[in-house]
Formats: structure tokens, sequence, C-alpha cells
């Protein structure tokens, strides 16, 4: 059963903490994406890599860094966390073209 | 910017039921993507359309798409209390393969 791995289910990080969040996928996928999840604003998407230490920002990158050093790795770095970073992270992996996404379980990440 | 807006935002229904949910969006596409979620879990892909199809059918699922309004529906047929979970519609952006832009999801209730 093909599988996208975020690393932690649940975190909770004090304001100025630097958070990785980790995702693996063992499809094979090119494209990788973070989303993050908030009540009322729908999937937002952070970052997506379309190749091994490629990167470019999606809609709200400003707080996060992104690193694709293997192709089924994926990280998602908050250089220091804030309150408004509190939220659900969501990894997905794709092929290219019709680019159906492929989820993993998510993320819930409070920052105090 | 969100693209894909569902409507209505909550749909509260009896088993045996059928619930339609509908999508609009605001550029051209290559294709719309349909997604379910459990509380608390990733996405699940349901769906594709492609901009030149104007129906689909996957089991109990049937989307439709009308391009000329730019809109999408999918109805679930014989809707069962599992189908409980928000439903997301995903557009593919224009110019890009790599990025789908979700929309803010409706939640299915469905009631035994």
């Amino acid at each position: 059963d093909v599988k996208v791995t975020q690393s932690s289910r649940y975190l909770v990080k004090r304001t100025g903490e630097k958070v990785f969040l980790e995702c693996v996928q063992d499809m094979d996928h090119e494209n990788m994406f973070w989303y993050r999840q908030d009540p009322g604003l729908g999937l937002r998407l952070i970052y997506f890599s379309y190749d091994v230490k490629m990167k470019e920002k999606g809609d709200i990158p400003e707080g996060y860094s992104v690193s694709r050093e293997k192709k089924e790795r994926f990280s998602l770095i908050l250089e220091s966390a804030s309150t408004n970073q509190t939220s659900m992270y969501l990894c997905a992996s794709s092929l290219p073209g019709a680019n159906v996404l492929t989820f993993g379980a998510g993320s819930r990440l409070t920052v105090l | 910017s969100q693209q894909g807006e569902e409507d209505p935002q909550a749909l509260s229904i009896q088993e045996g039921e059928n619930a339609t949910m509908n999508c609009s969006y605001k550029t051209s596409i290559n294709n719309l993507q349909w997604y379910r979620q459990n509380s608390g879990r990733g996405l699940v892909h349901l769906i594709l359309i492609r901009s030149n199809e104007r129906e689909k059918h996957s089991g109990r699922l049937r989307v439709t798409l009308d391009t000329s309004k730019k809109s999408s529906s999918l109805l679930i047929t014989a809707s069962r209390a599992a189908d409980t979970a928000s439903y997301f519609c995903a557009k593919n952006s224009g110019g890009s393969n790599y990025k789908l832009t979700f929309g803010k999801g409706t939640l299915l209730t469905v009631n035994p």
C-alpha cells in the first residue's frame, strides 16, 4: 500500500523554537507539497518541490522554509515558531501531469 | 487566492438520501478534482474530471463539470453514515502541472 508518512501526528512547541516537520513517500513521486489547513480557510499551499533540491513558494511561504535532499523526503521548517503557526500541516505527493495528490495523515502543531 | 469554492459550507442529510455539493471557480482549468477528508485526517482523492469532460462516475459518486459556468458538482447517491466527512474541490492551476488550489470544503453529515 503506497504511503505518505508524516513523522509526527501531534506536536506542542514553544514560541521561538525551531520546528521540523518530516514527510516521506514511498511512491517515487517527483512532486511533493506542504499545505496548512485552518478552520474557515481551507487548505493553503506553503511550498512545493518538483525535484530533488528544487522548491517553489506557494501562497503562504512566509515564516517557513523547506528542504528536499532526497526524492522521498520533504521537510518543512519553522525557523522560529509563532502562535499564528498553530495549525494542521498536510504533506502530499504526486506524479507530474494530472497531479492527483496522495496525502499524509497530517501533523497537528500547537505553538504555545 | 482561493479557487474552488464549495457550496454549501455544511450539509446534513439522512442515510439513503442523495447529497449534492457544488464548486465554483474563477479561471480556466486543466482539470478539477474532488477529495474527501475524515475528521482529523489527511485528504483522499475521489475523482478527477478534465476540462473537456462533462460528467464522470465512480461507484456512488457522480461529478459534473460546466466550464461555461465555471462550476462542478459532486453527487453522492444513497448516502451512508460512513460518508460523513468534509469534501473539497481542487483546481489544477492554469500554467502549472504542479499546483492544486483547494476550496474551503463542504462538511457533510449523514445521520443514521
